[in-house]
């Protein structure tokens, strides 16, 4: 199946500093890839939609100010999480459609991000 | 009303059972489903993919689909302790959308 990759597996940061955190389509284009958050014990829960070349579509309840995507390329996506909390501490995972259109979603191994 | 519901468990069945996992969704536009497998503290795994109605068999795994009834199960045959995860039913729309997680199920196999 098509590859995802996500850089950082893990990070851990002092409160304030500003955490980046890459998705790559390795064998294939995305032109959509979905951010997720997942804390402790609970489910995946859509962050946004990364639109490449256009801007993000966040959910309801995401400030966008604060987790900042970009999808410069067919091939990359970053979120950038501003000036992190602990309360910011999760598991971010992306996820992208396969080149084969078919519905199915193939995710990157996730960062867990731990902010002091 | 969530769009996904799936009783989180935990749910702890002895080694060779048979486990029958389950989520009822609201949306009749869902038209792709998949379960995923997550270890703890690593990303979801695709275990089952099924576009519409019906049945789809994998070794000890057997998903089935009931968009009628909006309900899904998967069905784990001789369990083994390895299969202890959590396991996450997912759908989604036609077309590039994201998928819409139930809550996950925690299961426990014990030896």
């Amino acid at each position: 199946g098509a590859v995802v990759s996500q850089h950082p597996s893990r990070v851990i940061c002092k409160s304030g500093t500003s955490v980046k955190i890459e998705c790559r389509s390795l064998d294939f284009q995305a032109t959509t890839m979905f951010w997720y958050r997942q804390f402790p014990k609970q489910s995946l829960m859509l962050m946004a939609t990364s639109n490449e070349g256009s801007k993000a579509t966040y959910e309801q309840g995401v400030e966008k100010d604060k987790f900042l995507i970009n999808h410069a390329s067919l091939t990359l996506s970053t979120l950038t999480v501003a000036s992190a909390h602990p309360e910011d501490s999760s598991f971010y995972i992306c996820s992208a459609e396969g080149p084969d259109k078919s519905g199915e979603l193939f995710f990157g191994e996730g960062s867990r991000l731990t902010v002091l | 009303q969530k769009e996904v519901e799936q009783d989180p468990g935990p749910l702890s069945v002895p080694e060779g059972a048979i486990v029958s996992l389950n989520c009822t969704y609201s949306n009749s536009a869902f038209q792709y489903f998949m379960w995923y497998r997550q270890y703890s503290r690593k990303g979801p795994e695709l275990l089952m993919y099924t576009y519409s109605s019906g049945n789809k068999e994998d070794g000890r795994f057997t998903a089935q689909v009931d968009k009628s009834s909006k309900y899904i199960s998967l069905f784990i045959r001789d369990s083994q302790p390895s299969d202890s995860a959590t396991y996450l039913c997912a759908m989604k729309r036609a077309g590039n959308t994201p998928l819409v997680f139930g809550k996950g199920t925690r299961l426990s196999v014990i030896a």
